[in-house]
């Protein structure tokens, strides 16, 4: 119930390129979606978050799309570049309770 | 950059040592979080705090300890470390609002030999 599942596990991208990283939940009462950012050696850090009011949140050459009846949510990473390459984590969370994070997906983008 | 601290940043030490890892935050942040994660893998909750003298377990066991009696700290104690406890372990803390962010440390790297 508490699950948040992430695909792909890795993903290598060309420069440029649209990177796609999927997850999805099963508890409904998550409220809250955000997506961290982990370069080797760091600490993950918050990139963008959504709340289910609304289905699309765009920051820069991040987006956020939200499907709440299939209870999946995606980052879409337009233009691609090589320092985009990371791991990323999504995360859910209800009424400000603890986060529960996906495994995450290492993105390579390639120069 | 967030105001979130520990010590050490690398740490190797033997088998059955007792070792502390010292988390700060200066955000005045009630929430705070220790977790397990080997590099670049899923992250793994072991400890939180809601608040001074309230510490609750995570989703993974651990033998570590985790003390709160100020707001802005929050160590994480081995009582005897043991090779199985190789990790990464990274503080983190969250504010509230509408955009909760939960801000995290640079890590400790602990190998144990």
């Amino acid at each position: 119930q508490q699950q948040v599942k992430q695909s792909p596990q890795s993903l290598i991208v060309q420069k440029g390129g649209i990177s796609i990283i999927n997850c999805a939940y099963e508890n409904t009462a998550f409220d809250y979606f955000p997506w961290y950012q982990q370069f080797p050696g760091k600490g993950p850090a918050l990139l963008i978050a959504i709340r289910p009011d609304v289905s699309e949140k765009k920051e820069g050459r991040f987006t956020i799309s939200f499907n709440k009846s299939a209870k999946q949510f995606s980052l879409h990473i337009m233009d691609s570049q090589p320092g985009d390459s990371a791991t990323y984590f999504c995360a859910a969370s209800a009424y400000g309770q603890n986060f529960v994070f996906g495994p995450g997906t290492r993105l390579s983008v390639l120069p | 950059e967030a105001d979130i601290y520990q010590t050490p940043r690398y740490l190797v030490i033997g088998t059955g040592k007792k070792i502390t890892l010292e988390c700060s935050q200066t955000m005045g942040h009630d929430k705070m979080y220790w977790y397990q994660q080997d590099p670049g893998m899923e992250l793994h909750l072991i400890h939180y705090s809601y608040g001074v003298n309230s510490t609750e377990k995570g989703d993974l066991s651990s033998e570590s300890t985790v003390s709160r009696i100020r707001t802005e700290h929050f160590p994480l104690t081995l009582e005897s470390a043991r090779p199985s406890h190789t990790s990464q372990y990274l503080c983190a803390s969250t504010n509230g609002g509408r955009r909760i962010e939960q801000f995290f440390g640079p890590g400790t790297r602990l190998t144990v030999l």
